[in-house]
């Protein structure tokens, strides 16, 4: 149980566009979902806390309309990285809580984004 | 200051040989807990333990184990016998019951078991 999926696994996209990434808890509710960036040869770096049907709270220096995070429903939340530029290329992860377990993360598959 | 610590930044040791990977934490709550994940090249995250703040109990899982010691704050891993597959950057993470239960992730250690 507690499966994450993320989609796309990878994107390759061009310089000024904007691209989505989905994160789904495939088997139960997540009430809060986390995204986090990870460069190459880096730690996971934690960009925002999303919890259902709320405004998304972003970490210190990430730019909130840049990175937009939609936590429509209990399984799902998106992060659109809009006006992508190649300093945005990176590693994106997401992962989700549930209500019992609030300590516990499961984390997805990740999404590799190369923005050319 | 960085909550977690994982002061090895590569390491490599010869097949079949012992390997402890050190993870130190830093916290104030009395309730917390402590993670490893593995991160192979394909890079999704893979659970490997937790442990919370009460339960010092040390964990053995085939040939992994675990050190956990509140008196030192630290939480070390060993692999016994290492094996080509074991490759990987190991994440220590500490997750706080005051501060909503986010992650303060270790910069991470990167194993290589060389055949």
């Amino acid at each position: 149980g507690a499966v994450v999926s993320q989609h796309p696994s990878w994107v390759i996209c061009k310089s000024g566009t904007s691209v989505k990434i989905e994160c789904r808890s495939l088997d139960f509710q997540a009430t809060t979902m986390f995204w986090y960036r990870q460069f190459p040869k880096q730690s996971l770096m934690l960009m925002a806390t999303s919890n259902e049907g709320s405004k998304a709270t972003y970490e210190q220096g990430v730019e909130k309309d840049k990175f937009l995070i939609n936590h429509a429903s209990l399984t799902l939340s998106t992060l659109t990285v809009t006006s992508a530029h190649p300093e945005d290329s990176s590693f994106y992860i997401c992962s989700a809580t549930t209500p019992g377990l609030p300590y516990e993360q499961y984390f997805g598959p990740g999404t590799r984004l190369t923005v050319t | 200051a960085q909550k977690v610590t994982q002061a090895q930044t590569e390491i490599s040791v010869v097949e079949k040989e012992d390997v402890t990977l050190d993870c130190v934490y830093e916290t104030r709550d009395t309730t917390y807990y402590l993670f490893w994940y593995k991160q192979p090249p394909s890079g999704e995250l893979v659970f490997l333990i937790r442990r919370n703040s009460f339960d010092e109990q040390n964990e053995i899982s085939g040939r992994y184990s675990w050190n956990f010691q509140k008196s030192t704050s630290s939480f070390n891993f060993t692999i016994t016998a290492s094996q080509v597959v074991d490759s990987a950057v190991y994440f220590c993470a500490l997750s706080e019951a005051n501060t909503g239960n986010q992650f303060y992730f270790g910069t991470g250690t990167s194993l290589t078991v060389i055949p």
